[in-house]
């Protein structure tokens, strides 16, 4: 029972290139969530799902894409990659509202 | 739209003292406040949450209690170690459409003096 996964755990991008982040789980959880850590900021969540087949912007989703094709996954994609994108990235999923959130280990992305 | 303000940014108490973190929230409509620590270089992980309809829940030296008139809730550790040294996020469940989002404070970093 691996929980929430994320891949890769770090990465460097050079300006303009694009990339995918992948949150695997395996609790069959409904609600999945991307989230980017930044000094002093907090927690900002990007996007999030409520189920397959949905996906929903949150308060900083300029720049950012996401698909939940499949229930266990959310995928996160960066079309053309910028500096102000440097950040780590936390995925996290949650069973059903007002319930924990478990987040995965995170993604340290750089971009230069 | 939806704030959490998360007060103080850091905070450095003696071993055996008390911490408190207090957090407002600008939706009236919350009703979920979970909060996460989360060591350096780990994921968060929740400790401790509270909902709507109680006003203060405790487990051993964690307490928080919640103040839905004023709009603010806060995180109280007892007897303060040096493992509770850490980052630590409030958050609050700010949209009444059922999504679930949570919004989080911008963080606590306490630092626990042996």
């Amino acid at each position: 029972n691996a929980g929430v996964t994320q891949t890769p755990k770090f990465r460097v991008l050079k300006t303009g290139q694009s990339m995918t982040l992948l949150c695997a789980q395996d609790m069959n959880h409904e609600y999945m969530y991307w989230y980017r850590q930044d000094p002093g900021m907090g927690l900002r969540l990007i996007h999030y799902s409520v189920g397959e087949g949905t996906t929903a912007k949150g308060e900083v989703p300029d720049g950012y894409n996401v698909s939940r094709l499949k229930k266990q996954n959310f995928l996160l994609g960066l079309e053309s990659a910028a500096p102000s994108q440097t950040s780590v990235y936390f995925c996290a999923t949650s069973i059903m509202l007002n319930t924990e959130a478990f987040f995965g280990q995170g993604t340290r992305l750089t971009v230069v | 739209g939806e704030n959490v303000e998360q007060h103080p940014s850091t905070l450095s108490v003696q071993e055996g003292d008390s911490a408190v973190i207090k957090c407002t929230y600008s939706d009236s409509a919350s009703n979920y406040f979970p909060w996460y620590k989360q060591e350096l270089g780990k994921r968060p992980q929740l400790i401790i949450d509270i909902r709507s309809n109680v006003g203060e829940k405790k487990d051993q030296r964690i307490a928080v209690t919640l103040n839905k008139t004023a709009k603010h809730f806060s995180l109280h550790i007892t007897e303060t170690q040096p493992e509770d040294s850490a980052v630590y996020f409030c958050a609050a469940r700010a949209d009444s459409s059922n999504t679930g989002k949570l919004i989080f404070g911008q963080g606590t970093t306490l630092q626990v003096k042996p």
